[in-house]
């Protein structure tokens, strides 16, 4: 069965601390995203990968980055975590211009 | 896509009745258009799927339409069901990019 799966459902952190979301698929897909999900603005994207290495900004990067060292992975930085970056992070997969699968989410508390 | 716009961001049917929820796109390169549904809780799960070079695509009670010179397309549900009620998403790709319009909550009422 095809799994996307982010490291953590919840968590908690501290503004100024260095958050790292991580997001491992199966499927040997190409293209990895991450997108924020807040009420009422739809699924926003924030950075996404067609390859190792390669990384392309999304609509809303600020304040983010991101890493792919390997093919499965597909890693979220907050660099200094800020209150306004509190939100449900979704990451997906999928082959070009196919289905993409999403991971379970990972609702982020910045306090 | 660059933007990808839906409406409406809220619509109640009752049950039996027919939803449309519609969406615009501005990049003329967009070539794939898929449709997820959000159910309460969960993730986004494919619904159906249109490529730029099909009109329209059906799979037993929805259907999506698609209209490249105008660059919308449409999601339509017959007969709708309770288990409809949902957040569903259209969505654009173009070359990698893949962008969501803002949802539409659907509500099906008894």
């Amino acid at each position: 069965d095809v799994k996307v799966t982010q490291s953590s459902r919840y968590l908690v952190k501290r503004t100024g601390e260095k958050v790292f979301l991580e997001c491992v698929q199966d499927m040997d897909h190409e293209n990895m995203f991450w997108y924020r999900q807040d009420p009422g603005l739809g699924l926003r994207l924030i950075y996404f990968s067609y390859d190792v290495k390669m990384k392309e900004k999304g609509d809303i990067p600020e304040g983010y980055s991101v890493s792919r060292e390997k093919k499965e992975r597909f890693s979220l930085i907050l660099e200094s975590a800020s209150t306004n970056q509190t939100s449900m992070y979704l990451c997906a997969s999928s082959s070009p211009r196919a289905k993409a699968f999403f991971g379970q989410g990972t609702r982020l508390t910045v306090v | 896509g660059e933007n990808v716009e839906q409406h409406p961001s809220t619509l109640s049917v009752q049950e039996g009745d027919s939803a449309v929820i519609k969406c615009t796109y501005s990049d003329s390169a967009s070539n794939y258009f898929p449709w997820y549904k959000q159910e309460l809780g969960k993730r986004p799960q494919l619904i159906i799927d249109i490529r730029s070079n099909v009109g329209e695509k059906k799979d037993q009670r929805i259907a999506v339409t698609l209209n490249k010179t105008a660059k919308h397309f449409s999601l339509h549900i017959t007969e709708t069901q309770p288990e409809d009620s949902a957040v569903y998403f259209c969505a654009d790709v173009t070359a990698s990019k893949l962008t969501f319009g803002t949802g539409t909550r659907l509500q099906v009422t008894l």
